[in-house]
């Protein structure tokens, strides 16, 4: 199975500012990753999918970059309703596999 | 638009199964894979399997089978997830989702086994 890696496991951020969550995959993906958030007692929303395209209806504060096994999403000019746990997740394999989650707060 | 409705939750006894439902409405329920995906105690999502309405073939996580069952009932564009032998370890919430881009997800079950 491919094995997700994301990190950090917990963020603290102030409103405004820029945060970059990563997710490292134990083989090449070839850029089949997505990134959810979920918040407190939801389903998970997609974000974003192929490392980069942005779902219908996400603010474009978010943005995916990466390839091969290296990705990472990026939130700018973080916002209250941002306070969630973030998931990323490979496509490009059976079984499909999901990062631990990254918990992000605001400071 | 898409909407998936999930069946309420279930208190289960160790051993026993548990059979539950996602409705489907919205999209043509035939023309996209309906995965299944477990959340246990608010942590990371794990993918149990898939199965294709139109034809009923299913792919599964290793780890999932002989545990889960997938079937669907097309006349009400319905998927069902049954979990057989429960034990503790099965407590969670499960989640169905179609497509191969997870978009649509629905509100989830969840699953309590306790005696």
């Amino acid at each position: 199975d491919i094995q997700m890696t994301q990190s950090p496991a917990s963020l603290s951020a102030s409103l405004g500012e820029t945060v970059t969550i990563e997710c490292l995959a134990s083989e090449d993906i070839y850029s089949n990753l997505a990134w959810y958030q979920q918040k407190p007692g939801k389903s998970p929303q997609l974000l974003i999918y192929y490392a980069n395209s942005l779902n219908d209806g996400v603010p474009s504060r978010f943005s995916g970059s990466g390839s091969g096994t290296q990705y990472s999403l990026k939130i700018n000019s973080l916002q209250s309703e941002d306070v969630s746990i973030y998931f990323c997740q490979q496509n490009y394999d059976s079984p499909r596999t999901f990062g631990g989650g990254t918990k992000l707060e605001l400071k | 638009q898409v909407k998936l409705l999930q069946s309420g939750a279930a208190l289960v006894k160790p051993g026993a199964s548990v059979k539950m439902s996602c409705k489907a409405s919205g999209y043509t329920f035939t023309d996209y894979w309906v995965s299944w995906v477990k959340q246990s105690h608010g942590k990371s999502l794990e993918w149990i399997g898939e199965i294709y309405p139109n034809s009923g073939a299913t792919n599964f996580n290793e780890k999932f089978k002989g545990k889960a069952t997938l079937t669907v009932d097309k006349s009400t564009s319905t998927a069902y997830m049954e979990l057989s032998r429960l034990t503790s370890e099965d407590s969670a919430i499960y989640y169905c989702t179609p497509s191969h881009w997870f978009a649509y997800w629905g509100q989830g079950t969840l699953v309590t086994v306790s005696s």
